[in-house]
């Protein structure tokens, strides 16, 4: 499997729980990026790591979402005390590098706050 | 900030037929991408833009990469049912790692 791949797929959580979400880029890819897709919308830019580094957060909706990476590899987004409006697909894409390379997608966690 | 939009936002079609769909922006892009999306899946790139006036095609599908820069094409000829879905146009300007997406255009082909 040479993708983007994401788990879990699918996550139902209650209001208030903390939920993670884990991203493996491309072997190689040291960009990553977080974009969140509301049902039937476009993809909403969430952040984007190179390396380890995420010089632009700016796309997080509140302070109740941070993300991390290690290793220049794996990403976790993680969203604090879940809110009913966070219930969206959240994607993962990665590139080889940040400025010139196109985006490659996983599949998406679809997550589901009740 | 930056806006994109895409249209049409849904189309129903015939078998066979050939379809258009066009993205235009408030600012001049260096690259477009054109993505579908299948339910339940990620987006998938099906074709990527770098220079104006560029035309690329990847089977039954050619986009164009529009002269003034803020804008881009998708056609895709004689649609099969397997065209179905999502299709996203994304841009970038130079310098930048961050793409805008647009809204996306839904496609339905009836046999």
């Amino acid at each position: 499997g040479a993708g983007v791949s994401q788990s879990p797929s699918n996550k139902v959580t209650e209001k208030g729980k903390d939920v993670e979400l884990r991203c493996d880029p491309i072997s190689g890819h040291t960009a990553l990026y977080w974009y969140r897709q509301s049902l039937g919308q476009g993809l909403e830019f969430l952040i984007y790591f190179q390396g380890n580094s995420a010089p632009d957060k700016s796309g997080l909706p509140s302070d109740r979402f941070s993300a991390e990476r290690t290793g220049g590899s794996v990403s976790t987004l993680t969203i604090q005390r879940t809110q009913q409006e966070d219930s969206a697909v959240y994607l993962c894409a990665s590139s080889l590098s940040g400025s010139q390379e196109t985006q490659y997608f996983g599949p998406g966690t679809r997550l589901l706050v009740l | 900030g930056q806006q994109l939009n895409q249209s049409p936002q849904s189309m129903f079609i015939q078998e066979g037929e050939d379809v258009s769909m066009n993205c235009t922006s408030s600012s001049i892009f260096n690259t477009w991408l054109w993505y579908k999306q299948d339910p339940g899946e990620g987006p998938v790139l099906l074709i990527a833009l770098y220079k104006a006036g560029e035309l690329t095609s990847n089977g039954r599908l050619t986009a164009q990469f529009g002269i003034t820069r803020k804008d881009s094409f998708l056609n895709i000829s004689a649609s099969i049912p397997s065209d179905v879905g999502i299709y996203f146009c994304a841009g970038r300007t130079s310098g930048t790692y961050k793409y805008i997406f647009g809204t996306g255009t839904r496609l339905k082909v009836l046999a």
